[in-house]
Order: structure tokens, then sequence, then C-alpha cells
């Protein structure tokens, strides 16, 4: 069984350049959340998406960031005009179902690294 | 909102000593689960506790959670190399979401 997928697995962009981060669930799982983590931190949640729909995007900075999870294919996070502060590790998750109950699958995650 | 606070942040070991981790909701909880990740991976699934008072065992590991739901515990008895990594716990409130702790990096001396 293959279980969360992203690519790429490292990013490099400069600044000012959009960055697109791609995850693929497990399959049979419709509940998609983004983190992002900080050398040496902890995971931050950034936002909880299930097909074609937006739950919870409370941890998402206003500007520069989307994401969205469409009916065919990957969960995108797109990050807009990237600066210094954006490099990150990035991870996806996956749920079968949308509440805290069950839990989460983590994909190997896309390191993003703006120069 | 509601809150999930791991202590230490860091813990250094040596092999074979044991320890215990501890995490703290602001909230009463419905369930609380544990990760590991090791360096440079990502979270992997431990376990989750449901009922006030369980206590589940994975080997060396002994995961509590507090009678009242609030607080949980991960005691590491022997530790060994292979359990180096960093050690989140994450718990559903109210909110039914799951909001993770800012973990606890484990370092352990051979």
């Amino acid at each position: 069984n293959a279980g969360v997928m992203q690519n790429p697995r490292h990013l490099v962009r400069r600044r000012g350049q959009e960055a697109r981060l791609r995850c693929s669930p497990v399959k049979g799982h419709s509940h998609v959340y983004w983190y992002r983590q900080l050398p040496e931190e902890g995971l931050k949640f950034m936002v909880y998406l299930q097909k074609e729909n937006i739950i919870d995007e409370s941890g998402m900075p206003k500007e520069r960031f989307s994401a969205e999870f469409p009916k065919e294919g990957p969960s995108i996070l797109r990050i807009q005009q990237v600066v210094r502060g954006d490099s990150a590790a990035y991870f996806c998750a996956s749920s079968p179902h949308g509440t805290g109950a069950y839990e989460q699958y983590f994909g190997p995650g896309t390191r993003l690294t703006v120069t | 909102g509601q809150q999930v606070m791991q202590i230490p942040q860091y813990q250094h070991v040596q092999e074979g000593e044991d320890f215990t981790t501890y995490c703290n909701s602001s909230t009463t909880l419905s369930n609380i689960q544990w990760y590991k990740q090791r360096p440079g991976g990502h979270p992997v699934f431990l376990i989750q506790l449901v009922k006030s008072g369980e206590v589940k065992k994975q080997k060396r590991l002994t995961f509590q959670f507090g009678e009242a739901k609030k607080n949980s515990s991960l005691h590491i008895t022997a530790t060994q190399t292979t359990d180096v990594g960093t050690y989140f716990c994450a718990g559903r409130g109210g909110s039914e979401k799951l909001v993770f702790g800012k973990g606890m990096k484990l370092t352990v001396n051979p």
C-alpha cells in the first residue's frame, strides 16, 4: 500500500518565485492536512482540506499562501513570491476521517530552500 | 484556543537510562496521540489513548493518559540509540482538531 506521497522532496527557489508543493494522500483518504516545520522546531498546522473544500485554514498566512485539494489529483500548497522566511520542511498528512480521532499518516515532506 | 505543551523540550540521556516526558493540555481531551520523528524523517504515529487513566505499552515505551484527560506521559525504559528523535504528542479537544505540541527532542549518549 502506498503511503502519502509528496513531491518534490527538495525544492530550491529564488526570492520572488513561486513554489508548488504536491501531496497525494493514502488511497481512500479524503482528508489532507499541511504542516510547516522550521529547523529544530515543532509542527505548525497550516490548513485542513477535504476534496474540493478548505475546512480550516486558520494556520495559513493570509497572503501569498493558498491550498487546494481538487476532486481529481493531488493536493497542492502554493506559495507565491517566496521569501527567505518560507524556507522550511512542509509536511502533508492524510486521514480516513476528519476528526482528530484518527491517526494522521505523514508524507516524507518537501524541504523548501529560498535563496 | 486549545494548547498542548510538552516538557522538557530537550532530553539528553545516557544509553540504558530510563526517562519520562510529559504532555499537558489547557483543555480536557477526547484522545491523545503520540508520534515519533527520526532526524531527517517525518512524523510516524506511535499510539492513541482514549480512556481516562489508560496505559498502553509498546516494548520499552509506556504511554499513559491522565485521569482528568488533560495530560499524558511517555516513559522509555533502558533507552537505546534507536530511540533518538523528536516525540510529539497531539491532543483532540472540543474543536475536533488535533493540536500538536512542539515536541521533545531526545538525544542518547552511547
